[in-house]
């Protein structure tokens, strides 16, 4: 079945700069790519997600980068807040599946 | 839209005693519910897939018996905690899909259990 990697498990950037989220997906079946954003105690919320057909896809200071060959996909926020401070976990969903598989999380603190 | 609600928030209950959650998907059909568990500072651990009106499909190392998941209409499932213990003290989340968003899930505000 899929597997899903997620790294790092913490990050700490500086208010402004930018953060990377890296994961890694084990099924090539594999065909939707969703970005969950939690804060504590709440639901996640989906930030972004990228389809196996799309190499890369952007939201104002969001995006998320595709490589199918490597399998992995990545998350990237540019000109970080305080308020981007929560966990962020990537997904995958096989195709035809219905599960979706979520990596271990990063926890990413964004010093003021 | 696509909003999933979650009742109740949060419940402490004493060990041996059952504990019903419900998951409603408020403006949209729901084809495909699903229940999760979290634990602090951990991922979601998937413990069962429901389809309205069949047997809901559990995750290995998930007891049917203990976690009982009836989804009776399309905009609502429940899980049952049964006999409750306090290693089964857990944040629990229900997510549901539609058809219009195969793909997508959306996460209902999830329900702490505290079983003393």
């Amino acid at each position: 079945g899929e597997n899903v990697e997620q790294h790092p498990s913490t990050l700490s950037v500086q208010e402004g700069d930018s953060a990377v989220i890296k994961c890694t997906y084990s099924d090539s079946a594999s065909n939707y790519f969703p970005w969950y954003k939690q804060e504590l105690g709440k639901r996640p919320q989906l930030i972004i997600d990228i389809r196996s057909n799309v190499g890369e896809k952007k939201d104002q200071r969001i995006a998320v980068t595709l490589n199918k060959t490597a399998k992995h996909f990545s998350l990237h926020i540019t000109e970080t807040q305080p308020e981007d401070s929560a966990v962020y976990f990537c997904a995958a969903t096989p195709g035809g599946g219905f599960k979706t598989i979520f990596g271990a999380g990063t926890r990413l603190f964004v010093k003021a | 839209g696509a909003v999933v609600s979650q009742h109740p928030s949060w419940v402490i209950c004493k060990s041996g005693t059952s504990v019903k959650i419900e998951c409603r998907s408020l403006d949209f059909q729901a084809t495909t519910m699903f229940w999760y568990r979290q634990f602090p500072k951990q991922s979601l651990m998937l413990m069962a897939t429901s389809n309205e009106g069949s047997k809901a499909t559990y995750e290995q190392g998930v007891e049917k018996d203990k976690f009982l998941i009836n989804h009776a209409s399309l905009t609502l499932s429940t899980l049952t905690v049964t006999s409750a213990h306090p290693e089964d003290s857990s944040f629990y989340i229900c997510s549901a899909r539609f058809s219009g968003k195969a793909d997508t899930q959306y996460f209902g505000p999830g329900t702490r259990l505290t079983v003393l």
